[in-house]
């Protein structure tokens, strides 16, 4: 157990629909990402937030869009769906080891299936 | 952009055998890590490697970061049913520590 918790573990929508993934960091850390899991594109990295700010964005779509809130837990939300967007997210929370960087906690994830 | 390769993207053995997977990048990359991803969850890190060079050892795990910083190495000695998991590669990109590239990944599976 990481300590990350994601929710649903799985969620199935149709094409056009909205959907909010939700995520909790550790106790503690302040940064959480989100990633997409696909069988094509492997693990993409899409946002990563620090103390309610955006702090970087990598390959995140424009119908996606992430905030994270004063407690520290993050929601993604994935809009207009398209079948594509059918994959794993993961959302992560990181700690600084010294001279190791940055050590990434991942969660059990969220598996969107879009019919 | 920075990409890194994983070879084999498929491996499958049985119990006992020695097995060495690659991840290699035209790209200098300051560290880089490796993680375990089982069926229905999430990716676990196993070890960072700083140093060009350096070699880190995971109980039958060995690690080796390339001298250049392009590439690196896991080997897995006398592997267990245990070790079945998709293996990943992952560098932070240039100009942050956090953003991480992840690697194409390796599939094995160990037999009895």
């Amino acid at each position: 157990d990481s300590g990350v918790t994601q929710t649903p573990k799985h969620l199935i929508t149709a094409t056009g629909q909205r959907v909010t993934l939700r995520c909790s960091p550790r106790s503690g850390d302040l940064s959480v990402y989100w990633y997409q899991q696909s069988l094509d594109q492997g693990l993409q990295f899409l946002i990563q937030y620090y103390n309610g700010e955006e702090r970087a964005k990598g390959n995140i779509l424009e119908r996606f869009s992430a905030q994270q809130f004063p407690d520290l837990h993050s929601e993604l939300n994935l809009s207009s769906l398209e079948l594509g967007d059918s994959a794993l997210y993961f959302c992560a929370s990181s700690v600084v080891e010294g001279s190791s960087g940055t050590r990434q906690f991942f969660g059990p994830g969220t598996r969107l299936t879009v019919l | 952009t920075q990409l890194l390769e994983q070879s084999p993207q498929f491996l499958s053995i049985q119990e006992g055998e020695n097995l060495t997977v690659y991840c290699n990048s035209s790209s200098v990359f300051s560290s880089l890590q490796w993680y375990r991803q089982e069926p229905g969850e999430g990716p676990v890190l196993l070890v960072t490697v700083v140093t060009g060079g350096e070699v880190k050892k995971l109980k039958r795990l060995t690690f080796q970061f390339g001298d250049a910083r392009k590439d690196s190495s896991l080997h897995i000695t006398a592997a267990q049913p245990g070790d079945t998991g998709l293996y990943l590669c992952a560098g932070p990109k240039t100009g942050t520590a956090s953003k991480l590239t992840f690697g194409t990944g390796t599939r094995l599976q160990v037999t009895l």
